[in-house]
């Protein structure tokens, strides 16, 4: 069935490295992969976003890969802060007709950051 | 500041009763969105409504009803035939059209538990 799930449940990094964060996805319709960062007890956040056209999308401190041919996406954090302990989610959009945004949540992959 | 609210914050009900979150939005966003999360879990839709007087079922609907009656209000009821209510709801809204992403906002979220 469609589904957009996370290999590793807990991720511990030491602060000053470098975090990734990896995720599967099993439907090639996609539009849109998106990383949602959600610290506890609040909603989530929106990090950024790739388009399915392309394989690689810089923000401040974050990088996202694409490869479709392994419908692998990935969320790379630079130089890992204690305030980026969260869980990540990444999630698949695609569009109906009517222009409604279908949003599929993967299960979240909780980043502990070591000080 | 712009965003969301939702409230409360946390709310207990006896098993049984009917119980509304209230979610409003003044960010002038023509979308609205419920989600609900379990422990350990991505999100998962309820219902979502595009414009004012119309909203649409989502994966998980049974149990529960919304209303639109204003741009900026979507408000749930969480009724007595959900069999499993207690969880973390979640209330997003974004704008409409255009041919990319258009980001999900969600609100600090309700803890509801079911006694």
């Amino acid at each position: 069935g469609e589904s957009v799930g996370l290999h590793l449940p807990t991720l511990s990094v030491q602060e000053g490295d470098n975090s990734i964060i990896n995720c599967a996805y099993s439907n090639s319709a996609s539009d849109y992969f998106i990383w949602y960062k959600q610290e506890s007890g609040k909603g989530p956040q929106f990090i950024i976003d790739i388009r399915s056209n392309m394989d690689k999308r810089q923000g401040q401190r974050v990088t996202v890969l694409l490869n479709k041919t392994v419908k692998h996406l990935s969320l790379q954090i630079a130089a890992t802060q204690p305030g980026d302990s969260a869980v990540y989610f990444c999630a698949d959009l695609r569009k109906n007709s009517g222009g409604y945004q279908k949003v599929t949540f993967g299960t979240g992959t909780k980043l502990q950051v070591i000080p | 500041d712009g965003g969301i609210t939702q409230s409360p914050k946390y709310l207990f009900r006896k098993e049984g009763q009917n119980v509304t979150l209230s979610c409003e939005q003044n960010l002038n966003h023509d979308a609205m969105y419920w989600y609900r999360q379990d422990p350990g879990q991505g999100l998962r839709l309820i219902y979502y409504s595009q414009i004012v007087n119309d909203f649409q079922k989502g994966d998980i609907a049974e149990g529960y009803s919304v209303s639109r009656e204003k741009k900026e209000s979507f408000p749930l009821t969480v009724t007595s035939a959900q069999k499993n209510p207690t969880a973390f709801y979640l209330c997003a809204s974004s704008r409409l059209a255009g041919g990319r992403y258009n980001e999900q906002f969600f609100g600090p979220g309700t803890r509801l538990t079911v006694l």
